[in-house]
């Protein structure tokens, strides 16, 4: 079965300065997604960025970038110019591609607290 | 368009009742997953539905079930409820056109069980 792990269980970060969220997973698949949400105090799960394992190239949205590195099953995100509005929980999230047969849902991991310092 | 939308958004039941929760997925939508999300066990998949049948179901006793109606919203419901039940719902839909959609998620239903 397939495991998502986040080691980092708190990160704090000055506001306008830069982050990084770790994580990795576990599979025996080769085809796959990973993706970060990002959920407020609101509890609302926010889609933040995807990626999809078989493309090299790294997901960006706007300040929002990851760094896939496919062999060593690590998947992190980088937030840039960090906002108070980046604070969140943060979850890394795994799905296997389904083929047509179906796929579980999305494995989480445990989550970053993230927190924004002004 | 309008997201996902869950009701009712909080809900308290005692030990033994049973409980029904609603999502409306996005416009268009056909696919809706199911999550469970407590502080010990964080988020657990339930099930999936998608044209109105279960395509995948995660590792939950039988006294949860779900079903898809013919305008993709869906219902799920626990049946015997058990402290352990308490937490919150999170409903997602995807339009899934093969391989792998994104899920985009509700508000959640926040469950209670005294």
């Amino acid at each position: 079965a397939q495991t998502v792990t986040q080691s980092q269980p708190e990160m704090s970060v000055q506001e306008a300065e830069t982050v990084t969220l770790s994580c990795t997973y576990d599979t025996s698949e080769s085809d796959y997604y990973l993706f970060w949400y990002k959920q407020p105090p609101s509890r609302q799960m926010i889609l933040v960025i995807r990626q999809e394992a078989y493309k090299q190239q790294n997901a960006t949205e706007n300040r929002f970038s990851v760094n896939f590195q496919k062999a060593a099953k690590s998947f992190s995100l980088k937030i840039s110019d960090s906002q108070l509005g980046d604070a969140a929980m943060y979850f890394c999230a795994y799905r296997k591609t389904d083929s047509g047969g179906g796929a579980d849902g999305l494995t989480f991991g445990k989550g970053t607290h993230l927190i924004i310092q002004p | 368009k309008a997201g996902v939308t869950q009701t009712p958004r909080y809900l308290i039941k005692t030990r033994g009742q049973q409980v029904t929760l609603s999502c409306s997925p996005i416009s268009g939508h056909r696919s809706v997953s199911w999550y469970q999300q407590t502080p010990g066990q964080g988020l657990q998949f339930l099930f999936e539905y998608f044209s109105e049948t279960q395509r995948n179901k995660g590792n939950f006793p039988g006294r949860f079930s779900g079903r898809q109606f013919s305008n993709s919203r869906s219902e799920m419901n626990v049946s015997t409820l058990e402290l352990g039940d308490s937490a919150l719902y999170l409903c997602a839909s995807s339009l899934w056109q093969g391989r792998t959609d994104t899920q985009y998620f509700g508000p959640g239903t926040r469950l209670t069980v005294l």
